[in-house]
């Protein structure tokens, strides 16, 4: 039960450039989403989705894609990098809007130079 | 804007002493959840307290919720060195948002 796992766990990119960050679950949860976290800060959440095909945007959704085409699988793009997404970037998951709580990814790491 | 904010920013205590921290929010919620995280690490779900509940318990975990004052409090008796962690907690409308966290250091 690998529960919610997220790839890569660290990446450079340089500014002007595009990457997706995969996260995966492997428990049905119907709702997934995705945090960013800065250095001495919470999490403010960037996208979400309560089930495939549906996606919503969250606090600082500005620069950021997200698609859900199966139930498993939520990948965050990154369109046009910009030093100012340096940060943490956590995926995570529940059953229904985190009635029960969520499980959380280990985290991507990006820096943008 | 953040919806949770947690008070205080940082705690220092020693071992075997209790600790308390605050989130206060803003507006109606349908729960209120406190997670740890060490550093580096993800966020790990510590407790839910639902809208329509006023304590919980969880091994040495005290959790209470007050609406009318849109607050809630984390107890965690008997501090260990292995507490040491950042405490966060998410409140629930629709999405959950997340507060800045309190920093607890328990020294041995």
């Amino acid at each position: 039960n690998a529960g919610v796992t997220q790839t890569p766990k660290f990446q450079v990119l340089k500014t002007g450039q595009s990457m997706t960050l995969q996260c995966a679950q492997d428990m049905n949860h119907e709702y997934m989403s995705w945090y960013r976290q800065d250095p001495g800060m919470g999490l403010r959440l960037i996208h979400y989705s309560v089930g495939a095909g549906i996606t919503d945007q969250g606090e600082v959704p500005n620069g950021y894609n997200v698609s859900r085409s199966t139930t498993e699988d939520f990948p965050l793009r990154l369109l046009s990098a910009a030093p100012s997404q340096t940060s943490v970037y956590f995926c995570a998951s529940s059953t229904g809007t985190g009635f029960y709580g969520y499980t959380f990814g280990s985290g991507t790491r990006l820096t943008v130079v | 804007s953040q919806q949770g904010e947690e008070d205080p920013q940082a705690l220092s205590i020693q071992e075997g002493e209790n600790a308390t921290m605050n989130c206060s929010y803003k507006t109606s919620i349908n729960n209120l959840q406190w997670y740890r995280q060490n550093s580096g690490r993800g966020l790990v779900h510590l407790i839910l307290i639902r809208s329509n509940e006023r304590e919980k318990h969880s091994g040495r975990l005290r959790v209470t919720l007050d609406t009318s004052k849109k607050s809630s409090s984390l107890l965690i008796t008997a501090s260990r060195a292995a507490d040491t962690a950042s405490y966060f907690c998410a409140t629930t409308t629709d999405k959950s948002t997340f507060g800045d966290g309190t920093t607890l250091t328990v020294k041995p």
